[in-house]
């Protein structure tokens, strides 16, 4: 089993569409929590931290649930400048702070 | 601030050639990283160093070796490339004090081994 499973994608969303991805870990020790999204052929960038409590960023909210061992990721208004491969990373081991990442989602937002 | 940089951006390599790959930040952290990306897949990490004179292997550290003589720099070596080196690298570095621990890339290095 994977540390850290995302459904591939692609997803196709119209602008202004509402988009969830989900992400399941396997190491219940985990940390911390991040989505991080990255540009075709372009480093990884913070998109946003995964608080216990949820947490929101404009368009966007995360939520942890601990219990289940999963991480949501929801996009509201898609734009299309939201085209991009969201990718779930987790932090198993604070010693070191060396991430974890998940495959990616890829989302295609379309006029 | 330039955050991380990282050279060369592209670079083709023959089969049992080596070669560095240059990552340094200006940000003073402490906490560096090097990953490597391959196709539709996520990032695994290569090494890390937690400081200046401090490097242990990651996930897949087979191939590889790394230094850290300044907290700026932490170039990645490779000796005689393989073709399942072919991959982008991805360098990082964080802050090492309390908190979730982002961590910043740089533009990555895409090589092909031949």
């Amino acid at each position: 089993r994977k540390e850290v499973e995302q459904d591939p994608g692609p997803f196709n969303v119209p602008e202004g569409a509402t988009v969830a991805f989900n992400c399941t870990y396997s190491n219940s020790a985990s940390q911390s929590f991040f989505w991080y999204r990255q540009d075709c052929r372009k480093e990884p960038k913070l998109l946003m931290s995964v608080y216990s409590s949820g947490n929101e960023d404009g368009r966007f909210t995360a939520q942890l649930n601990r219990a289940s061992q999963y991480i949501s990721l929801l996009i509201r208004d898609s734009k299309l400048s939201d085209s991009a491969t969201y990718l779930c990373v987790v932090n198993l081991d604070t010693g070191r702070r060396a991430l974890t990442f998940g495959s990616g989602t890829r989302l295609q937002v379309q006029p | 601030n330039a955050g991380v940089t990282q050279t060369p951006k592209f670079r083709i390599l023959k089969i049992g050639q080596s070669m560095t790959l240059q990552c340094t930040q200006d940000m003073n952290h402490n906490y560096m990283y090097w990953y490597r990306q391959d196709p539709g897949m996520g990032l695994k990490l290569i090494y890390y160093s937690v400081g200046a004179g401090i490097t242990d292997k990651g996930e897949v550290p087979n191939g590889y070796n790394v230094s850290r003589s300044t907290t700026e720099d932490f170039p990645l070596r490779l000796e005689l490339a393989a073709p399942s080196q072919t991959s982008v690298y991805f360098c990082a570095s964080s802050y090492s004090g309390r908190g979730q621990g982002e961590q910043f890339f740089g533009p990555g290095t895409r090589l092909t081994v031949l």
